[in-house]
C-alpha cells in the first residue's frame, strides 16, 4: 500500500488565521481525499481532489473555506482559513490504492483553534 | 438520504468472538467498508465488500447484504490490542466516497 505523510502533524493556532496542511504520498494516484474528524465524532468527507480539476466538496464545505490544491499526482494541500474553535478537529487526507479499491488514511493533522 | 446505523460499544472477552452489525442506506451505492480505529490515531483499513457474502481475511471477516443494506464485521480469537473503535463506511454517492458511521467501540477484557 502507499506511504502517506502529513505535515503538520499537530498545531496550535490563533483564531482568524489559517493553516495549511500537506498531504505526501510516496507513488502516484489520481484521487485523494480530505477529511475531518471533530473530537468524538466519526469521519466526515470535506472535498474529493483530483490532479488537473477543481476540487469538489461535500455539502457544508466551501472552497473559501477550505482551499486546496492537488499541483500533482503525489501532493495535495488543505487550508483552514479565518479559523474559529469549533474548527479544532483531525483532518486526514486518503487515498484510494490497490486493485481492490482499498481506501488508506494519512497519519492526520489535530488542530487546536483557541 | 444517507444513514448508518451501528452500535455505540461493545464489549468482549479476549480469545471470543464478536459480531458488530451495521445497517446502511446510501444512495448510489458500490461497497462497504470497515475500518479500526485506535484512540488517538488513523483509521486502518480492514475489508472492502463489493459482492454478498462473506470475505474472510484471517482473524477478521466481513459479509454484506447490498439488498438488505447489511455488512457486519467478524472478529475471532479477541486480543487485548482489538480493542478499538469500528467504523461502518459505505461508498455511495459517487465513486470511492465514503459515508462513516459513528462507529462501535470495541472493548475486550481479560
Amino acid at each position: 500500500s502507499a506511504v502517506i505523510s502529513q505535515k503538520p502533524s499537530r498545531d496550535i493556532c490563533q483564531r482568524g488565521t489559517s493553516l495549511t496542511i500537506q498531504c505526501q504520498v510516496d507513488s502516484q494516484v489520481t484521487m485523494m481525499f480530505w477529511y475531518r474528524q471533530q473530537p468524538g465524532q466519526s469521519l466526515t468527507l470535506i472535498a474529493t481532489a483530483n490532479q488537473g480539476s477543481e476540487a469538489t466538496y461535500e455539502s457544508g464545505f466551501v472552497i473559501d473555506k477550505f482551499p486546496i490544491s492537488r499541483p500533482n499526482l503525489t501532493f495535495s494541500t488543505l487550508t483552514v482559513s479565518n479559523m474559529s474553535p469549533e474548527d479544532s478537529s483531525i483532518y486526514l487526507c486518503s487515498l484510494t490504492s490497490g486493485g481492490d479499491n482499498e481506501q488508506f488514511f494519512g497519519p492526520g493533522t489535530r488542530l487546536t483553534v483557541l | 438520504g444517507q444513514n448508518i446505523d451501528q452500535p455505540t460499544e461493545m464489549t468482549a472477552t479476549e480469545g471470543a468472538i464478536v459480531q458488530i452489525n451495521c445497517t446502511y442506506q446510501t444512495s448510489g451505492f458500490n461497497g462497504l467498508f470497515w475500518y479500526q480505529q485506535h484512540a488517538g490515531e488513523a483509521p486502518t483499513f480492514l475489508s472492502y465488500n463489493v459482492l454478498d457474502g462473506l470475505e474472510e481475511k484471517g482473524r477478521f471477516s466481513s459479509f454484506l447484504s447490498r439488498s438488505k443494506g447489511y455488512s457486519y464485521l467478524l472478529l475471532k480469537e479477541l486480543q487485548m490490542k482489538d480493542s478499538a473503535s469500528y467504523l461502518c463506511a459505505p461508498e455511495g454517492g459517487g465513486y470511492n466516497k465514503l459515508i462513516f458511521g459513528a462507529g462501535t467501540r470495541l472493548a475486550v477484557h481479560p
